[in-house]
């Protein structure tokens, strides 16, 4: 069944460690997206992709950096974790010009 | 810059009742799209409905139902039977419809629904 994965649900991790969120879809779609949820909050996007070796900054101001080197994949990394990352980061992708899909997105929290 | 404006943070409906839930949006563009989407408590979000600007005709889906107003810009979201697995944040968006759109979000709605 066609669907998009995030890897971990949760994380707990200390301060200055280096984090990979990971973002996966079966659905082959080119366009991919990472925001950044606070809990009952609105979504900000923090990065973009309209493909493989594309990446774009979102409107939110973000640390963390993508990538994008397989269509199906599309992984965040934070260098150096802060308590200020604490926070939800939710994955999306779709076909150019339609709708979301959603992952179940990562719960990172930075003691 | 395009906007989406949700003016309700918090709703309340009583279970078999109906509720709309409002959203406005700016934008310059003729070719967009508009969503309704669902976040449960920890739960994962999804499309509730889709709406073409190009089509006039409001979107339904089974209990859910639009009101588009494309020269008010406004796409309000209807519940009708209201159940208790409607309880929810409910997101108002918007794509430009262009390679280069990217989803922009309102603010959010919570949704409670009382038995």
């Amino acid at each position: 069944e066609a669907d998009i994965y995030q890897t971990p649900r949760y994380l707990v991790i200390g301060t200055g460690k280096k984090i990979t969120l990971e973002c996966s879809q079966t659905m082959g779609h080119d366009k991919m997206y990472w925001y950044q949820q606070d809990p009952g909050m609105e979504l900000h996007l923090i990065h973009y992709s309209y493909g493989v070796n594309s990446t774009e900054k979102g409107d939110l101001s973000s640390e963390s950096t993508v990538s994008r080197i397989r269509t199906e994949h599309f992984p965040l990394t934070l260098e150096s974790a802060r308590p200020s990352h604490t926070s939800q980061y939710l994955c999306a992708s779709s076909e150019i010009g339609k709708e979301a899909f959603f992952g179940q997105g990562t719960r990172l929290t930075v003691v | 810059a395009q906007t989406v404006t949700q003016s309700q943070p918090e709703m309340s409906v009583q279970e078999a009742e109906t509720v709309t839930l409002s959203c406005t949006y700016d934008t310059s563009e003729s070719d967009y799209y508009l969503f309704w989407y669902k976040q449960p408590p920890s739960r994962q979000m999804i499309l509730v409905i889709r709406q073409e600007a190009y089509k006039q005709q409001n979107a339904t889906e089974n209990r859910f139902s639009v009101n588009f107003q494309k020269a008010a810009k406004s796409f309000s979201l209807k519940i009708s039977d209201s159940q208790l697995g409607d309880a929810a944040m409910y997101f108002c968006a918007y794509k430009y419809g262009g390679s280069q759109g990217n989803l922009i979000f309102g603010k959010g709605t919570k949704l409670s629904v009382k038995p």
